[in-house]
């Protein structure tokens, strides 16, 4: 297993309402990277932090929003949801500059109804 | 942007066969690709990766090959074991710690 680690592990929010779910990267590691993945479906990416900035963005919409604390971790911020945001929410965690390979979280499992 | 396909969408196979996914990739600039196992309830796991440098990698029973000019990417598993069974995702990235683009997926079956 890896260093990953997500909180929570499971999410029930109504649509419009907005959630902030975390990720603590493995130890060593200076990137964090989100993906959204529907079910049956690849990961996709939403963005990645890198020196607490934003370090590039997939095709998501403003709504979808992160920090990166001192520390690497971070968090991804959801405002007024909708039903097609329910997925899973993967954080990778890897080191630019460094080693090419991008170690994954649990996950957390976000239902919108 | 990067496009990543992959094939077959289920593969089944019984226990000992060898069992073969494809990938082909769009972007020239992409230099990295790594396979991914992911089972039920569970995170991807990262289990190969090959840089563009390279042509083939192989790590106990899997192996990666790459060819850079028709843009395709494969992972090879032999000897399957049922543990084997699983959703195997392939990306392609540029520079690694970049995103990844994942094709979108197999679910690999292995009979007993």
């Amino acid at each position: 297993e890896t260093g990953v680690t997500q909180s929570p592990t499971h999410l029930i929010k109504t649509r419009g309402q907005q959630v902030t779910l975390r990720c603590s990267s493995q130890s060593g590691h200076n990137t964090v990277s989100w993906y959204q993945q529907a079910l049956g479906q690849g990961p996709q990416f939403i963005f990645q932090y890198y020196r607490e900035e934003e370090n590039g963005r997939g095709n998501f919409p403003p709504r979808f929003s992160g920090l990166q604390f001192p520390n690497y971790s971070s968090e991804l911020n959801v405002n007024a949801l909708e039903l097609d945001d329910s997925a899973l929410y993967l954080c990778a965690s890897s080191i630019k500059g460094g080693t090419f390979e991008q170690y994954f979280g649990p996950g957390t499992r976000l239902t919108v109804t | 942007g990067e496009n990543v396909e992959q094939h077959p969408s289920t593969l089944s196979v019984q226990e000992g066969d060898s069992a073969v996914i494809k990938c082909t990739y769009s972007d020239s600039a992409s230099n990295y690709f790594p396979w991914y196992k992911q089972e039920l309830g569970k995170r991807p796991q990262l289990i190969i990766d090959i840089r563009s440098n390279v042509g083939e990698k192989k790590d106990q029973r899997i192996a990666v090959t790459l060819n850079k000019t028709a843009k395709h990417f494969s992972l090879h598993i032999t000897e399957t074991q049922p543990e084997d069974s699983a959703v195997y995702f392939c990306a392609a990235s540029t520079n690694g710690a970049n995103n990844l683009f994942f094709g979108t997926g197999t679910r690999l079956t292995v009979i007993p």
